[in-house]
């Protein structure tokens, strides 16, 4: 299977834990996404990478999410001291990100699904 | 402030039907759009983009029409299929596939 993959696919924290999710693009793909998705509304973006460059980052919710992509290849998000509001479905998509080019859809992973209890 | 739209939370069609869903926009920097389709416990899958160069994109069944005067693209399926049944998301972006925005979604559901 050459799709994006994340792990874990669930997780069930308590309030204050700090978790961490995978993401493995498709791996000719250069660029990284991170979006995040509540009950009934589209994904929400949060950070992008270019390689191993973070490139965007404005979008993260708050300094308790960080993100990394260290070879430019996986990448984690990390939330620290979660909180309720946190729960929801973390995304992660990649896309070739030639320079110049339209062809710039971003292929999704399936999600890792938070609940904070 | 909802920067890319989708009035219908949800749209029921015959099969064998056209289904149209529509989805509006308010920034005019947007260049690129795009049209996914999610299945529950999936994540979102991409079926047709266009860009602002364009007023119309076809691929196979699916059919995207941009207005850019009004802001305004829309998704055609013809015919309509069972399998068709999915949460439809609209994305814009305005430096060609960096950042998207997505729309809340329209929920198709094709009746055979």
């Amino acid at each position: 299977d050459t799709g994006v993959s994340q792990d874990p696919r669930h997780k069930i924290t308590k309030r204050g834990q700090n978790v961490t999710f995978r993401c493995d693009p498709i791996s000719e793909h250069n660029r990284l996404y991170w979006y995040r998705q509540t009950l009934g509304q589209g994904p929400e973006f949060l950070t992008y990478f270019q390689n191993e460059a973070q490139l965007e980052k404005s979008r993260l919710l708050s300094d308790r999410f960080s993100a990394e992509r260290p070879k430019g290849s996986f990448s984690t998000l990390e939330i620290q001291r979660t909180e309720q509001g946190d729960s929801a479905m973390y995304l992660c998509a990649s896309s070739l990100g030639r320079r110049g080019s339209s062809y710039n859809e971003q292929f999704f992973g399936p999600g890792t699904r938070l609940t904070v209890l | 402030d909802q920067q890319v739209k989708q009035n219908s939370p949800s749209l029921s069609v015959q099969e064998g039907r056209i289904s149209i869903l529509n989805c509006d926009y308010t920034n005019s920097m947007f260049d690129y759009f795009l049209w996914y389709k999610k299945y529950p416990a999936e994540g979102p899958t991409f079926l047709i983009s266009i860009s602002s160069i364009k007023d119309k994109n076809e691929d196979g069944r699916f059919t995207v029409f941009l207005n850019k005067s009004a802001k305004h693209l829309s998704l055609h399926i013809v015919p309509s299929q069972p399998g068709d049944s999915a949460v439809y998301f609209c994305a814009a972006s305005a430096n060609y596939g960096q950042n998207f925005v997505f729309g809340p979604g329209t929920r198709l559901s094709v009746l055979p």
